[in-house]
């Protein structure tokens, strides 16, 4: 069975700190995708990154920065220097791919609040 | 290159009443989602299309529920004799699907919020 598993419910810090989110995923098969989305408060989920379970290449792309690790089946989101704007609730999703086709698991959640 | 859209955003019925949602993906994507986000929930897979065929439906579509994409383009899905359980954010999501990585890149719609009173 397939499970994504974001421990952090609610997070808070103040703008200007470092702030990194969880996910830890459960899956017996060998190829799958994790994503990470963010949802503001207007509500609409927007795409930020996919990692291939074959590609354990971490990655910066300006304040965000991603770290998958296998070995502990974790896949974390960091914020360097939060701002207010990136105040939402983040979700941490698993795509699996079997023979019988694919399946995309969400987990609950992390909600940020950025406080200025 | 206009995202997902999704109409109508709100809808308030009353139980027992039928309605309809419509979803128009990005427009050169194959592949075509529906989920249900519930309140301090992530979304959960409803059903999808690869082009028309509709390819995988969850547990969570009951006999109440019906999906649709006709001509492979936009998709409604409907629900039946609607009840105060079906209050919901209905998302809609596009990917690729032609092949590669990207086919599951989801992009998600602003969704419909149904009140069910």
């Amino acid at each position: 069975a397939q499970k994504v598993t974001q421990a952090q419910t609610e997070i808070s810090v103040v703008e200007k700190e470092d702030v990194t989110l969880d996910c830890v995923y459960e899956t017996r098969d060998t190829t799958y995708y994790l994503f990470w989305y963010k949802q503001p408060p207007s509500g609409e989920l927007v795409f930020l990154i996919r990692r291939n379970s074959f590609d354990e290449q971490n990655e910066i792309s300006g304040r965000y920065s991603w770290n998958f690790q296998k070995s502990t089946s974790s896949f974390n989101f960091t914020i360097t220097a939060s701002q207010v704007v990136d105040s939402a609730v983040y979700f941490c999703a698993l795509t699996t791919i079997n023979t019988g086709g694919f399946k995309t698991i969400f987990g609950a959640g992390t909600r940020l609040f950025v406080k200025a | 290159d206009t995202g997902v859209s999704q109409d109508p955003r709100h809808k308030i019925t009353k139980r027992g009443q039928n309605v309809t949602f419509r979803c128009d993906p990005i427009s050169e994507h194959n592949r075509l989602y529906w989920y249900r986000q519930t309140l301090g929930q992530g979304p959960e897979f409803l059903t999808y299309f690869q082009n028309e065929a509709q390819l995988e439906k969850s547990r969570l579509l009951s006999d109440r529920f019906s999906a649709e994409r006709p001509k492979g383009s936009f998709s409604t899905l409907e629900i039946q004799r609607t009840e105060q359980g079906d209050s919901a954010m209905y998302l809609c999501a596009s990917s690729p699907g032609t092949s590669g990585s990207k086919d599951y890149e989801q992009y998600f719609g602003p969704g419909t919020r149904l009140t069910v009173t």
